[in-house]
Formats: structure tokens, C-alpha cells, sequence
């Protein structure tokens, strides 16, 4: 069982650069999530989708772009990569958006921009 | 709004010492509580959740939580730990029945576990 694959793993940018960030997964789930992870602030919520065709914002959209292409797959997209973009990025899934469902994560995807 | 506390970045402790994680959340709805465990290089997953009914939760390897309304707390406990539970706990919380229904992380405690 894949779960959730994320590519790539790593990736260095130079400020200004652009790069789509991949997302799939094959538990069937209606839910799919970007999240970005920084030293001391946890994981914060980029965008996510609650069902296949529907994308919201969530804590911190700003210099990113998402689509949902299918019900497996949740890409993420920065058009001009900043340094304040370095991060590790977590996709994920759940069953459902509402209610108690756990989310399956991938295994990250470490960005450094210069 | 809601939010989470894990006041704690780093906790370190023997092996085989009791441990506790600390966790407090600010919601106005009902809520679930989750604990996850990020071990080195990997990604998220589930260690216990709270929905409702009994407030003391457990996981398969010996973490066990507990739900206080009151203290509005949902701490992370395990008697005696191992090397092997060395990895950063992130405390989580989901309100209903509200406006907002996202699932908010805590900044995460590190455990670091020594010989």
C-alpha cells in the first residue's frame, strides 16, 4: 500500500523560479491537503480540497496555487519561489473533510529557495 | 477561533522514566483531540484520538490521553519510555458543530529519549 506519494523529496529553487509540487494518493479518499512545517510553528495549512473539484484557502495561500486534477491527485504550485517558501511541505488525506477522520500523511517534500 | 498549546518544544528523559506531554486547546464548540508522532524524516501519523465517550484514550504501544473539559487539556502520557519513542508529538484538535471546522496542529514537543 502507497498511501500517500510525494514528489519529489527534495528540491532547490532560486528566488524567482517555479516548480509544482506532487500529490497522490490511492485510499479513495474525498479529502486531500497541502500543509508546509517550519521549525517552532508546527504545521500549517496551506490549501485543501474537501472533495474532488473543490479547493479552499487555508491559513497561509499566499505565493502558492493549487489544483485538484482527480479524485487522487492534489498538486501544489509556487510561481515565483521566495526564500520564506524554504520549508518541508505534507500532503494528506482523509475520508472526509468534516467530522473525525484521520489524516494520512505522505513523507514530505523538503524545499530550499535561494 | 480555535487554537493549540503545546507549551513544551523539547522534553528530555531516560529510558524506562514516565513522561508527559502537555497540550491545551481554546475552542467554544465541542471538539476532537488527536495526538500524532512524526518520527525522523517522515511524515505524520496517527497516534490516539478523543471523540467521545470515554476520556482516557489509549494507542497500541502504551501512550495513553486524557480528555479534561474543564482544564480544556488533553495530555500525552506513557509509563515508561523506550529509545525507540524518540520523535516529535504534535497535539491537534478539530472543532464541530461550529463555524470553522479545519483541523489546527500545535507547534510540537520533541521527546527526546537517552540512555
Amino acid at each position: 500500500n502507497a498511501g500517500v506519494t510525494q514528489t519529489p523529496k527534495f528540491q532547490v529553487l532560486k528566488t524567482g523560479q517555479s516548480m509544482t509540487l506532487q500529490c497522490a494518493q490511492d485510499m479513495n479518499h474525498n479529502s486531500m491537503y497541502w500543509y508546509r512545517q517550519d521549525p517552532g510553528m508546527g504545521l500549517r495549512l496551506i490549501y485543501y480540497s474537501a472533495s474532488e473539484g473543490t479547493t479552499d484557502k487555508g491559513e497561509v495561500p499566499n505565493g502558492y496555487n493549487v489544483s485538484r486534477l482527480n479524485k487522487r491527485e492534489f498538486s501544489l504550485r509556487l510561481e515565483s519561489a521566495a526564500p520564506s517558501q524554504t520549508s518541508v511541505y505534507f500532503c494528506a488525506s482523509s475520508e472526509q473533510g468534516q467530522g473525525p477522520g484521520e489524516l494520512f500523511f505522505g513523507e514530505g517534500s523538503r524545499l530550499t529557495v535561494l | 477561533a480555535q487554537s493549540v498549546t503545546q507549551l513544551d518544544s523539547q522534553v528530555p528523559v531516560f529510558e524506562e522514566a514516565p513522561v508527559e506531554l502537555r497540550c491545551n486547546y481554546s475552542s467554544s464548540v465541542s471538539v476532537y483531540l488527536f495526538w500524532y508522532v512524526q518520527y525522523p524524516n517522515q511524515g505524520l501519523q496517527l497516534l490516539l484520538k478523543y471523540l467521545s465517550g470515554s476520556t482516557l484514550v489509549k494507542s497500541i504501544n502504551g501512550f495513553e490521553a486524557e480528555f479534561n473539559k474543564s482544564q480544556t487539556s488533553f495530555h500525552l502520557r506513557k509509563p515508561s519510555v523506550h529509545i525507540s519513542d524518540t520523535a516529535e508529538y504534535f497535539c491537534a484538535v478539530r472543532s464541530y458543530g461550529g463555524a470553522t471546522n479545519k483541523l489546527i496542529f500545535g507547534t510540537g514537543t520533541l521527546l527526546a529519549v537517552q540512555p
